[in-house]
C-alpha cells in the first residue's frame, strides 16, 4: 500500500475566493497522477490525468500542476463557486492499472 | 450505457447475511475495478478485471469477498457472512485501454451491515 496524502483535510472558502490544495505521493514507481471531484450522492468525476513532470493542466477555473521528482501535485480553483463544493481526490497510478487514493480534501464554498 | 451503473444504490443487511453488488460498466471498456470507501478514508482497491479474468485481486480483504465478470461486461461483487466492518461505499469503475482519460466511476453502493 502506497501512502498518498492530501491536505488540508477540509476547508471552507467564500464564494469568489481562489484556493488550492496539495497531494503528495512517493515518487518511485510513478506512472500517472489522477484528480477526481466527488460530489455527494454522485459518481467521482475525472478532472485530470497527469503523467509528465512539470505538467500543468486546466479545465475552466480549475488547474493542476505536477512535480514527479519531489512527489507532489497542486490543484487550484480560481474564483470558487458554490457548485465547486465537493471532495477532491487525488490518486497515484503505479502501473497499467490500480489507483492508490488519498483521503481527499473536502471543499465547502460559502455563498 | 452512457455511464457506469451500480445497483442497488443502498443496501442494508443483517450481520451474517450474503449480499451481491452489481456493476454495469461502459460498453466497450475492457477494464473494470472495484473499490471500497470506508468512512474518513479514500477509496481502497479491491479487485481489477481485464476482460473476464481477475488480473489483480490482491485488494480483497479475505475469502468472504469474491467477484466475477463472466462475460466481460457486468460484474458482481459477492460478500458472504457480512460483518459490521464491511459497511462502506463500494465503487465500481471502468476504463478503456491506455492511460490519459481517467477511470469512469459509478455512483456506488452504500452497504450498511446492522
Amino acid at each position: 500500500i502506497l501512502n498518498v496524502e492530501q491536505s488540508p483535510q477540509s476547508l471552507h472558502v467564500q464564494e469568489g475566493d481562489s484556493t488550492n490544495f496539495t497531494c503528495s505521493f512517493p515518487s518511485s514507481n510513478f506512472y500517472a497522477l489522477h484528480w477526481y471531484r466527488w460530489e455527494t450522492a454522485k459518481s467521482p468525476e475525472a478532472l485530470f490525468v497527469m503523467t509528465l513532470n512539470g505538467d500543468e493542466k486546466k479545465k475552466g477555473r480549475i488547474s493542476a500542476t505536477l512535480n514527479t521528482k519531489e512527489g507532489y501535485s497542486y490543484l487550484y480553483i480560481k474564483g470558487s463557486q458554490p457548485e465547486d463544493s465537493a471532495t477532491y481526490l487525488c490518486a497515484l497510478q503505479t502501473g497499467a492499472n490500480n489507483l492508490f487514493f488519498g483521503t481527499g480534501t473536502r471543499l465547502t464554498v460559502i455563498p | 450505457g452512457a455511464g457506469v451503473s451500480q445497483t442497488p444504490s443502498n443496501k442494508v443487511t443483517e450481520k451474517g447475511k450474503y449480499v451481491e453488488l452489481r456493476c454495469d460498466p461502459i460498453s466497450g471498456h475492457t477494464a473494470l475495478y472495484w473499490y471500497r470507501q470506508s468512512l474518513g478514508q479514500g477509496p481502497e482497491f479491491l479487485i481489477y478485471f481485464q476482460g473476464t479474468g481477475a488480473a489483480d485481486d490482491s485488494g480483497l480483504p479475505n475469502d468472504r469477498f469474491f467477484a466475477v465478470r463472466p462475460e466481460g461486461s457486468v460484474s458482481t461483487l459477492k460478500i458472504q457472512r457480512t460483518e459490521r466492518g464491511d459497511s462502506a461505499v463500494y465503487l465500481c469503475a471502468s476504463s478503456s485501454p491506455g492511460q490519459g482519460s481517467g477511470y469512469t466511476f459509478g455512483s456506488g453502493t452504500r452497504l450498511t451491515v446492522v
